[in-house]
């Protein structure tokens, strides 16, 4: 299996809802990733787990949660989110943690906020 | 941080002719220059990459070419097709440990057949 596997596809999400979108890889990845898309603009990096460890965080609000349960599973909890993080949102996985191996992407979760 | 430049936002080009596009980046440390094409509504797709232990890279009619000195990387797509169309992306990473990419503002290149 060499795809990086995203749910749901699209989110709608009023803004006092709880939600989490999910990724998954099973390349035997050590690191995966989640970045944020807007319209028209580049991915930005939210987060970095190295071995199921959170190493970077690029000070996103709380209100973005991530969870690493596994090697192969990568989860982001929603919460209280605001109009303005409707966005694409991209999971990512490289088989090492050293910054020099590619970068495979998921198909992206489309996130509306309400 | 990492900050990538990228030029040009737009790039329309006849068919067959080639096509170029010029990234720098700010840190010295960086040492994985990739480059991604992404269709409207689709994922970001790596097409070619290169450390920096290269200066060039080929894979069929795309190449890129790195300039440490001058921190800067370019792309070149040659004999272009419609299938071309796209937005690219490049990227760099903050070198050494686990890091994510930071991208450049990406070009939208039309092949105009």
């Amino acid at each position: 299996d060499t795809e990086v596997t995203q749910t749901p596809k699209h989110l709608v999400m009023g803004m006092t809802n709880k939600k989490s979108l999910k990724c998954e890889q099973h390349m035997g990845h050590r690191a995966m990733y989640w970045y944020k898309q807007k319209a028209k603009k580049p991915p930005e990096l939210m987060f970095v787990y190295s071995y199921e460890k959170l190493s970077i965080n690029e000070s996103v609000p709380s209100r973005f949660s991530p969870e690493c349960p596994n090697s192969s599973l990568l989860n982001l909890h929603l919460h209280a989110l605001q109009p303005e993080d409707s966005a694409l949102y991209l999971c990512a996985s490289s088989l090492r943690d050293r910054g020099l191996d590619e970068q495979y992407f998921g198909p992206g979760t489309r996130l509306t906020v309400t | 941080g990492e900050n990538v430049e990228q030029h040009p936002s737009t790039l329309s080009v006849q068919e067959g002719d080639s096509a170029v596009i010029k990234c720098t980046y700010s840190d010295s440390a960086s040492n994985y220059f990739p480059w991604y094409k992404q269709e409207l509504g689709k994922r970001p797709q790596l097409i070619i990459d290169i450390r920096s232990n290269v200066g060039e890279k080929k894979d069929q009619r795309i190449a890129v070419t790195l300039n440490k000195t001058a921190k800067h990387f370019s792309l070149h797509i040659t004999e272009t097709q419609p299938e071309d169309s796209a937005v690219y992306f490049c990227a760099a990473n903050s070198g050494g440990g686990a890091d994510g990419l930071t991208f450049g503002k990406g070009t939208h290149l039309i092949i105009q057949p």
